[in-house]
């Protein structure tokens, strides 16, 4: 069975600094992993995903993810936080027909 | 290319209603999959749909129900409305057959359901 685990529901950084998400996955078989993004009000949107052809993943606005198969991670990082950067990120694997998706972290950039 | 859409965008109804939400893939996505996203439990999956099949079913009760069309548009319906279906309704598509792994599931805007 596949899940990821999200840790961390809320996540405060100052502009400019590093932003750090976290996700942890379980999964029987290589698993294809994703960072999605929703801003308020809105779907959610496809920051990058991995898919076995590259450990570390580069997405758009600058994020960038590494699989780590020995740590079961593939943690969301930006070198350098924007306030526009403030939404709720997702973290998801795909499980055959289905994804299975992360409870959210909450991102709060502060001037 | 245009991205999936969804409609209406809002929607309020009281309880003991029924709705039907609609959602347009994206042109050649033949798999379509619908969320409920609320405050305390996050995004849900409710089903996924390919073909005009519903390929996978998540925990939810009959009330639920959906269907895909020829086009792959597809609807989804929630029959005796309760306050506790108040949420963001998510329809997301993707290309192909998910079953290999590969496969990127892009979402609409959603559907804000709120009931009365």
């Amino acid at each position: 069975a596949q899940s990821v685990t999200q840790l961390g529901s809320h996540v405060s950084v100052s502009e400019g600094a590093l932003v750090l998400l976290r996700c942890n996955y379980s999964s029987s078989v290589p698993p294809y992993l994703f960072w999605y993004v929703q801003y308020p009000n809105q779907g959610l949107q496809l920051l990058l995903k991995y898919t076995s052809a590259a450990t570390l993943v580069k997405g758009i606005n600058g994020f960038e993810a590494e699989f780590k198969k020995s740590e079961t991670s593939f943690h969301l990082t930006k070198p350098s936080a924007h306030m526009s950067d403030a939404a709720e990120y997702f973290c998801a694997v795909n499980g055959g027909n289905q994804f299975y998706f992360g409870t959210g972290t909450s991102l709060t950039v502060i001037p | 290319k245009a991205g999936v859409t969804q409609t209406p965008r809002y929607l309020i109804k009281t309880r003991g209603q029924q709705v039907t939400l609609s959602c347009s893939p994206i042109s050649g996505h033949r798999s379509v999959s619908w969320y409920q996203q609320t405050p305390g439990q996050g995004l849900q999956f409710l089903f996924e749909y390919f073909s005009e099949t519903q390929r996978n079913k998540g925990n939810f009760p009959g009330r639920f129900s959906g269907r895909q069309f020829s086009n792959s548009r597809s609807e989804m319906n929630v029959s005796t409305l309760e306050l506790g279906d108040s949420a963001l309704y998510l329809c997301a598509s993707s290309l192909a057959d998910t079953s290999g792994g590969t496969d990127t599931q892009y979402f609409g805007p959603g559907t804000r359901l709120t009931v009365l």
